[in-house]
């Protein structure tokens, strides 16, 4: 069973300061790696995916890949209340089909001002 | 605008009925999926589609049905053979020549059984 594990929070950090959030994953030969924010009540808004070893940076946002330790995490900068939200990892899934994904159960992020 | 609609927002089903739940885009993917959520709980998949008239069982498939007659729809029924089928359920879709991993998603349907 091919799984995506992510610490369930919640995560509470400071307007401003940089919050950290951290994902595993089982299946050795995934290839891609994405970033889900799920406000309360609402469907998942993609906002990052990497596909490749290192760190892939976009506005406020970082993802950070190292597929030998089979980890990636998102780091969000300046973090505002509005950040606020369930952080899902989502990874494709192995076995000829790169349109499965797997979903990690989220993190609760919660910014306080 | 192009995107994904998903309809209704909320339905109420009594035990014993079949329910079907609608996932329209205009998006132009070839790829389309259906998801439940549970509280607290990750997406788990339930049918998922990568051309009209084909689609294929994903991990919880158990009383759900699908058809997928134009590229452009995925309706979703729930029948009375599920037996826990309160959940927040989400359409996606991708698109194949793009790479096709990058899912993006619909509102959703929240369906509670009364």
């Amino acid at each position: 069973q091919k799984e995506v594990e992510q610490n369930s929070g919640p995560l509470s950090v400071p307007e401003g300061a940089i919050a950290s959030l951290n994902c595993t994953y089982s299946d050795r030969v995934s290839q891609s790696f994405f970033w889900y924010r799920q406000y309360s009540g609402k469907s998942p808004e993609l906002i990052m995916s990497i596909y490749s070893n290192g760190d892939k940076e976009d506005g406020r946002f970082t993802a950070q890949l190292n597929k030998a330790s089979q980890y990636v995490s998102l780091l969000i900068r300046d973090s505002q209340p509005s950040d606020s939200a369930t952080y899902l990892c989502a990874v494709t899934s192995s076995g000829g089909s790169n349109y499965k994904l797997t979903f990690g159960k989220g993190t609760l992020l919660t910014v306080n001002p | 605008d192009g995107g994904i609609t998903q309809s209704p927002k909320y339905l109420f089903r009594k035990e014993g009925q079949n329910v079907t739940l609608s996932c329209e885009q205009n998006l132009n993917h070839d790829a389309m999926y259906w998801y439940r959520q549970d509280p607290g709980q990750g997406l788990r998949l339930i049918y998922y589609s990568q051309i009209v008239n084909d689609f294929q069982k994903g991990d919880i498939a158990e009383g759900y049905s699908v058809s997928r007659e134009k590229k452009e729809s995925f309706p979703l029924t729930v029948t009375s053979a599920q037996k826990n089928p309160t959940a927040f359920y989400l359409c996606a879709s991708s698109d194949r020549l793009a790479g096709g991993s990058q899912q993006f998603f619909g509102p959703g349907t929240r369906l509670t059984v009364l």
